[in-house]
């Protein structure tokens, strides 16, 4: 099976812009999950997806957002970036979808954003 | 915050057995040890997993103490390739998300 796909790998924006990233499951995986990976702060949960409905969220700005489809794929969405969000964000699916510990979360290669 | 304390950084020697030790004392009880690394700021790469018997798989082996307050992750012949932090992480009952702490940076040295 193929892995979790993620476009673009790599990104220039600067501060006030937006952006998108996209995020494609292993096929078969239902749930998908964000995170954000800075020196500072390390790894960090931003959201999660199960059948196109956020299921949990991290704490952060409402200025990040996400969705998902029907095929499972999903973007997430930084509206007027700030340098701070310069980070690599990381997608992760998995299978079950219930929200039990049991659920391995399988990570995509990520996609490094530099805000300018 | 996350709920495990590592040592921030370990040596081993190519060939031998790397032993990565992992503190969860707060653990409940039907909450899983995970474990996951992350080369050169790749995606994190998932390992194993536990509830409370030890588990083995081509990768690693996983000892989880019979109090659950502590575990080990074996990487029983450890290569270069093998150079990368390692996370371990007990993971919420409900709900999908990890909580990373700093893991341990494994450098494998020939």
């Amino acid at each position: 099976k193929a892995g979790v796909t993620q476009t673009p790998r790599y990104l220039i924006k600067t501060r006030g812009q937006q952006v998108t990233l996209s995020c494609s499951p292993i096929s078969g995986h239902r749930s998908v999950s964000w995170y954000q990976q800075t020196p500072g702060q390390g790894l960090q949960f931003l959201f999660e997806y199960f059948s196109e409905t956020q299921r949990n969220k991290g704490n952060f700005p409402g200025r990040f957002s996400g969705r998902q489809f029907s095929n499972s794929r999903s973007e997430m969405n930084v509206s007027t970036l700030e340098l701070g969000d310069s980070a690599l964000y990381l997608c992760a699916s998995s299978s079950l979808g219930r929200g039990g510990s049991q659920e391995t979360q399988y990570f995509g290669p990520g996609t490094r954003l530099l805000v300018l | 915050d996350a709920k495990t304390t590592q040592p921030p950084s370990m040596d081993c020697a190519e060939g031998r057995a790397a032993n990565l030790p992992c503190n969860h004392s707060t653990i409940s009880g039907n909450e899983y040890v995970y474990w996951y690394r992350q080369i050169h700021s790749q995606g994190p790469q998932y390992i194993i997993h536990g509830l409370k018997n030890n588990e083995t798989n081509e990768m690693a082996s996983l000892i989880i103490t019979e109090d659950r307050k502590s575990s080990t992750l074996i990487l029983p012949h450890a290569t270069l390739r093998d150079t990368a932090v390692y996370y371990c992480i007990v993971r919420v009952a409900k709900g999908g998300k990890l909580i990373f702490g700093q893991g341990t940076e494994l450098s494998v040295k020939p």
